[in-house]
């Protein structure tokens, strides 16, 4: 069964450094997400792309975020200069069409640890 | 997207079936109900979702009820590995838009040996 993968599992980074978070969505997928998880509370939208532009993005997801699609395959979130407050489970989803019928596949997850 | 209210925490014995509710009284027409389940720290889980009618895959049953106010998921026979938050989630179709989901705090379900 096909799935969303993403790397690396866990990465540490000092504050104020640059961090790219990678994801590989299913191949036939067409809407991309990002959301993140803090210790302890709830999963958070951050951001949507679709046909190489962001369709919706949150409130967290400020200047210092950016996502892009490089190639075929993969899907990146940026961070430019991390905060302590970064640190958090950061998931990646994909979706094949956006009919609600669809479901998103969500990926294992990376783990941000900012020190 | 209309508000979903879940317990906190439920329990269930292995073998049994766990029958975990969401009351979503104010969704609407074209709102979807869409059931998600995160083990751990792991990424969250489809599990399955309807619109009016029943559900049922290999997974689990969608059952909503007949004024769409309330829903009930049942995992027929609760296993260890099915110990997991579950997220009742209501979503929106209006055509246009990415439908990115909305999680609340879920149902801690617990299987008991």
């Amino acid at each position: 069964e096909p799935e969303v993968t993403q790397t690396p599992s866990h990465q540490v980074t000092q504050m104020g450094q640059e961090v790219i978070l990678r994801c590989v969505p299913i191949s036939n997928h067409l809407y991309f997400y990002w959301y993140r998880q803090i210790l302890g509370q709830k999963v958070e939208f951050l951001v949507s792309f679709y046909n190489n532009e962001i369709s919706e993005k949150s409130e967290i997801f400020d200047d210092q975020f950016s996502v892009e699609r490089p190639d075929g395959s993969n899907f990146t979130l940026k961070i430019r200069s991390t905060k302590l407050e970064d640190s958090a489970m950061y998931f990646c989803a994909s979706r094949r069409d956006r009919d609600p019928s669809y479901e998103q596949y969500f990926g294992p997850g990376t783990r941000l640890t900012v020190t | 997207d209309a508000k979903t209210t879940q317990p906190t925490s439920m329990d269930c014995a292995e073998g049994r079936a766990a029958n975990l509710p969401c009351n979503h009284s104010t969704i609407s027409g074209n709102e979807y109900v869409y059931w998600y389940r995160q083990i751990h720290s792991q990424g969250p889980q489809y599990i399955i979702h309807g619109l009016k009618n029943n559900e049922t895959n290999e997974m689990a049953s969608l059952i909503i009820t007949e004024d769409r106010k309330s829903s009930t998921l049942i995992l027929p026979h609760a296993t260890l590995r099915d110990t997991a938050v579950y997220y009742c989630i209501v979503r929106a179709y209006s055509g246009a838009g990415s439908y990115q989901l909305t999680f609340g705090k879920g149902t801690k379900l617990s299987v008991i040996p």
